[in-house]
């Protein structure tokens, strides 16, 4: 099965820095790439993902990154801000079967102010 | 708009004990999911359903059971609580097919003694 490694395990930023979160995987079949943001005590929200025929999406502050031929890809928030602090999940599925996803374990964001 | 909602937010069970923890999601999504999050290891599947009467196992499914006879509801029981089911639960849903967001409920955190 799929293999999602997800690094650093934790990140502390200064306020107004901009924070990078890696992710490789192992399935060369996976080809759409969620990131997820998990507030304390909430569950997981979608904050932005990616399919495989793009390889850079962004939304205001954040963007997505994604290298097929090394099958990884990674997170950059611009402007942190402290409301940016939570854990962050990377997950990978792939199109042909069904919506399963293999997440990462998990990268804990601190924005100090 | 509730999407999905998971009941109890907290509980502590006994060894042997048994319990449900209920999901009801209101998106008329076919695929439900069922996920623990223990920490620092991400998010693993324990079971997940395509569509009322149909369910199958996930990576983790030991020492758990599932049911879904409508499309909103996606109960997960425990039958004999162990201490390493000790652990924070998510159901999530999703629209039919691959490559499809995941939404994801408040959690439950559950604990065994």
């Amino acid at each position: 099965g799929e293999n999602v490694e997800q690094h650093p395990s934790t990140l502390s930023v200064q306020e107004g820095d901009s924070a990078v979160i890696k992710c490789t995987y192992s399935d060369s079949a996976s080809n759409y790439f969620p990131w997820y943001k998990q507030e304390l005590g909430k569950g997981p929200q979608l904050i932005i993902d990616i399919r495989s025929n793009v390889g850079e999406k962004k939304d205001q502050r954040i963007a997505v990154t994604l290298n097929k031929t090394a099958k990884h890809f990674s997170l950059h928030i611009t402007e942190t801000q402290p409301e940016d602090s939570a854990v962050y999940f990377c997950a990978a599925s792939r199109e042909m079967g069904l919506n399963k996803f293999y997440f990462g374990s998990g990268t804990k964001l601190n924005v100090k102010p | 708009n509730a999407g999905v909602t998971q009941t109890p937010k907290f509980r502590i069970l006994k060894i042997g004990q048994s319990m449900t923890l209920q999901c009801t999601q209101d998106m008329n999504h076919n695929y439900m999911y069922w996920y623990r999050q223990d920490p620092g290891m991400g998010l693993k599947l324990i079971y997940y359903s395509v569509g009322a009467g149909i369910t199958d196992k996930g990576e983790v499914p030991n020492g758990y059971n599932v049911s879904r006879s409508t499309t909103e509801d996606f109960p997960l029981r425990l039958e004999l609580a162990a201490p390493s089911q000790t652990s924070v639960y998510f159901c999530a849903s999703s629209r039919t097919g691959s490559n499809q967001p995941q939404h994801f409920g408040d959690g439950t955190r559950l604990s065994i003694l």
